[in-house]
């Protein structure tokens, strides 16, 4: 499995609205996990099972699709919310990142 | 809460060998399948290998099968990852991280990271 994410960077300002993409090369899970990463820190678990915010995360984030097309949205920026997002698939007994998508600030 | 943390990182020649540790608090450690992922600027994200919670089962990513081999030691909530025959191309950060899923399903993912520890391979 290939995990493409777009864009690679994403360019926003605080208030709008981030919409990153997760593109599967196979359909071989309908479940995808998303992480934030900022510099120097160890990966965040956003969501899982593609839609189901992680303990902590706030409302603004939210997760969708299935088969091959996955979705991450933040609904309205915050100031913190600009780093680096990867998602995450397993199947066929290992596990999967995409590439990243940078999000900074315009 | 349950925390992970990454030793034995280190600066090595090609060839060399090394040992990473993973401690594990906060949690029943033997309770959870384990995996490796390590991180380059120019890679990413990558899985490398994960172990059952008995550590009777173990899968690889084909880039580290046969030169990696992933451990743990439940008395002592330990995870460990003995590299062999290093490359340049293994200078990477190092995480062990916690899987959590459903079981014989492909919905998985890793709830609890390490801090990481770096390996660097240069002659």
């Amino acid at each position: 499995i290939v995990l493409t994410q777009s864009p690679g960077t994403l360019s926003l300002s605080p208030g709008e609205r981030a919409t990153l993409s997760c593109r599967a090369s196979q359909s071989a899970s309908n479940y995808v996990a998303w992480y934030q990463q900022k510099p120097g820190q160890t990966p965040r678990l956003l969501i899982y099972a593609s839609s189901t915010r992680a303990t902590g995360v706030p409302g603004r984030f939210s997760g969708s699709g299935s088969g091959t097309d996955f979705t991450l949205t933040i609904s309205r920026l915050e100031p913190e919310d600009f780093a680096l997002y990867f998602c995450q698939q397993y199947g066929n007994s290992l596990y999967t990142f995409g590439q990243g998508t940078k999000l900074e600030i315009k | 809460e349950a925390q992970l943390v990454e030793s034995g990182g280190a600066l090595v020649q090609p060839g060399e060998s090394l040992r990473l540790s993973c401690a594990a608090s906060g949690f029943t450690f033997g309770k959870y399948w384990m995996s490796w992922v390590r991180q380059t600027p120019e890679k990413g994200l990558e899985w490398l290998a994960d172990i059952r919670q008995d550590g009777s089962e173990k899968l690889y990513v084909d880039s580290v099968r046969g030169r990696f081999t992933l451990s743990r030691d439940n008395a002592k909530n330990s995870l460990y990852l003995q590299m062999d025959n290093l490359r340049v191309e293994d200078t990477a950060v190092y995480f062990c991280a916690r899987d959590v899923g459903i079981s014989k399903t492909t919905n998985w993912w890793f709830d609890v990271w390490g801090q990481g520890t770096m390996v660097a391979v240069s002659s």
